[in-house]
């Protein structure tokens, strides 16, 4: 079946503008996951949903982070007033289950690359 | 914190000799262990995992890993390398119960003919 998809796959914004990261899961998964990889680290936690829920938004690195599950489904993660700093690859992952008592492996997509210039 | 590390950033190996990639953890009675592998321009996909159990878990493409508790390691190895393993491996584990997952800083693998 499908997997993860994220679109864009590449974003260039100038200094200062907003952008939208939009993200479809693995139709019918409970849980989904967004992450920041900056250049030669490893994935960080950013926000997590349940179904619409935002349960858990502790790694949204300040209140210019915005992210959305309305319907349980496609989710958009929204950067306001982009600075250099925010250059990373942003991925996406959902998981079957609920992730609370759960050890559900996540899928990942491809994410997408945001070049702040 | 519950942590992480992955000591190497860069390892050379030659297609065909054995490969083993370190992965420390720190903290947490029993974790929950990944390895993931990313290729240029793809998303992480899943080699193996550790819940319980036999402490020695096999996964995708060939390779295995082995939980040991007095060492807080959780090494990947594959017995012979092939030149399309060249791609960047993290290490992982659940901060909390089937929460978020907390990555290494990643090693990346070059394979020589």
């Amino acid at each position: 079946g499908a997997g993860v998809s994220q679109s864009p796959r590449y974003k260039v914004a100038k200094r200062g503008q907003d952008v939208a990261l939009r993200c479809d899961p693995i139709s019918g998964h409970v849980s989904l996951f967004w992450y920041q990889q900056a250049l030669g680290q490893g994935p960080e936690f950013l926000t997590y949903f349940q179904n619409e829920a935002q349960l858990d938004k502790s790694g949204l690195p300040s209140d210019r982070f915005f992210a959305e599950r309305p319907e349980g489904s496609v989710s958009t993660l929204k950067i306001q007033r982009t600075q250099q700093e925010d250059s990373a690859v942003y991925l996406c992952a959902s998981s079957p289950r609920s992730a609370s008592g759960s050890t559900d492996t996540q899928y990942f997509g491809p994410g997408t690359r945001l070049t702040v210039l | 914190a519950q942590s992480v590390t992955q000591p190497d950033i860069h390892i050379t190996v030659s297609e065909g000799a054995s490969l083993e990639l370190r992965c420390n953890y720190s903290y947490g009675a029993t974790p929950y262990l990944f390895w993931y592998v990313q290729s240029p321009g793809q998303g992480l996909q899943l080699l193996l995992k550790y819940f319980s159990g036999d402490t020695l878990v096999q996964g995708i493409k060939g390779f295995e890993a082995e939980f040991k508790r007095s060492q807080s390691s959780f090494n990947l190895r594959k017995p012979s390398v092939h030149w399309s393993d060249a791609a960047e491996y993290f290490c992982a584990r659940f901060q909390e119960y089937g929460n978020k997952l907390v990555f290494g800083a990643g090693t990346i693998l070059r394979v020589k003919s």
